[in-house]
């Protein structure tokens, strides 16, 4: 199993540009989500799913969307990149009620927003 | 307001014990969770805890006591490779949806 794969590993925005950061697992898990890192405020939940075609929005949503259209993809899509979204963005997946839904991390995309 | 505090930085040599002390306030919580970070890598799962008491994972436990919105995460027989930041989460709905610390940052010497 490769687990969770993200891509790209490091990319470079200029400001107002869009991108898509990928994310798929191979887990069969249900629950997935998106998380930024910022330095000094741990993990922050931009969005999230709990199964195909069901999304809903974390504690920082706003410039971002994504979709599920298979239980395996995760796509986060930055609409109009700013400065401000310079971060190191994570994927998870999750089965649920293992161990409180225990999250599996893919190794993350760091985004510098010009 | 929601919020989790945890120390920024522990310092500790080889060989001792560390505790990572971690108070929340949150709405809905359903359990406490513990995740380890290597700089430049991914956070990776350590402990969970749904109900008081202590849960111990070979040189590693976390406790929780529910009453006092506190929990902390025990590390035994420090090793260098535990030099890494430690980050609390509680779990604020049946789905698993998380909310970070700020993490705890470990220095381990010799």
């Amino acid at each position: 199993n490769a687990g969770v794969t993200q891509t790209p590993k490091f990319q470079v925005l200029k400001t107002g540009q869009s991108m898509t950061l990928q994310c798929a697992q191979d887990m069969n898990h249900e629950y997935m989500s998106w998380y930024r890192q910022d330095p000094g405020m741990g993990l922050r939940l931009i969005h999230y799913s709990v199964g195909a075609g069901i999304t809903d929005q974390g504690e920082v949503p706003n410039g971002y969307n994504v979709s599920r259209s298979t239980t395996e993809d995760f796509p986060l899509r930055l609409l109009s990149a700013a400065p401000s979204q310079t971060s190191v963005y994570f994927c998870a997946s999750s089965r649920p009620g293992l161990q409180g839904d225990t999250q599996y991390f893919g190794p993350g995309t760091r985004l510098t927003v010009l | 307001g929601q919020s989790l505090e945890q120390p920024s930085e522990v310092t500790a040599v080889e060989g001792a014990i560390v505790q990572i002390n971690c108070t929340y306030q949150t709405s809905g919580f359903y359990g406490l969770s513990w995740y380890q970070q290597h700089d430049g890598g991914a956070p990776t799962f350590l402990s969970y805890n749904a109900l008081d008491g202590l849960e111990e994972t070979g040189r590693f436990s976390s406790f929780l006591s529910r009453s006092d919105s506190y929990g902390y995460l025990l590390l035994q027989e420090l090793q260098m490779k535990d030099s890494a930041s430690y980050f609390c989460a509680v779990r604020r709905n049946s789905w698993g949806k998380l909310q970070f610390g700020a993490g705890t940052q470990v220095v381990v010497t010799p």
